[in-house]
């Protein structure tokens, strides 16, 4: 079993729809989570920190479900700007080596 | 500029060739990261490097890969006898570690190797 496993898409939506991704990770002793958005061909980059009792920022919010081993990055009124891929990223304690997922790709249409 | 360089941003190289991929991290930051992704996959650790410590190789895929980072700055990726599965973009990333916790990860544009 992958470390973090990611379901790759693409989920295709509508400008305006609600769209949510999980990310499931497989050692309990993970203890950070984020998540990154890479645009085609570009550098990932951070978009949100997951805390323990979740987290919005804008149309974006990220839960943490410890005793289930996932995260969720939920996002609402999706806009065009917002087509990329979404990776989930884990910290285990006492490692200093984020692991990336392989991503989920959103492709939000017109 | 204040981010992440890498260079060069693009190589082809003939199967058999040596390679190498330059990182310049961000001022300050202590720790520097380097990843692989080929087409369609996830980000592959590589190795860690934090100050003056030994190096983390661990994720280094065989003995024709190597790292070395002088200063604490600069680093420079080394692909000896390339082969075709090392086709993939390389990125580069720092991050400024506080109280042993990784900060954000900042990223460079990559060097995308392609092997003929």
């Amino acid at each position: 079993r992958k470390e973090v496993e990611q379901d790759p898409g693409p989920f295709n939506v509508p400008e305006g729809a609600t769209v949510a991704f999980n990310c499931t990770y497989s050692n309990s002793a993970s203890q950070s989570f984020f998540w990154y958005r890479q645009d085609c061909r570009k550098e990932p980059k951070l978009l949100m920190s997951v805390y323990s009792s979740g987290n919005e920022d804008g149309r974006f919010t990220a839960q943490l479900n410890r005793a289930s081993q996932y995260i969720s990055l939920l996002i609402r009124d999706s806009k065009l700007s917002d087509s990329a891929t979404y990776l989930c990223v884990v910290l285990s304690g006492g490692s200093y080596i984020p692991t990336f997922g392989r991503g989920t790709s959103l492709i939000v249409h017109p | 500029g204040a981010g992440v360089s890498q260079s060069p941003s693009n190589k082809v190289t003939e199967k058999g060739k040596d390679v190498e991929l330059r990182c310049d991290p961000i001022s300050g930051h202590t720790a520097l990261y380097w990843y692989r992704q080929s087409l369609g996959q996830g980000l592959e650790f590589l190795i860690y490097f934090q100050g003056n410590s030994a190096p983390d190789k661990s994720g280094l895929p065989s003995d024709r890969f190597s790292a070395e980072r002088t200063g604490g700055s600069v680093s420079t990726l080394t692909i000896q006898r390339t082969q075709q599965e090392d086709s993939a973009v390389y990125l580069c990333a720092s991050s400024f570690m506080a109280g042993g916790i990784t900060g954000e990860l900042f990223f460079g544009e990559g060097s995308r190797l392609t092997v003929l």
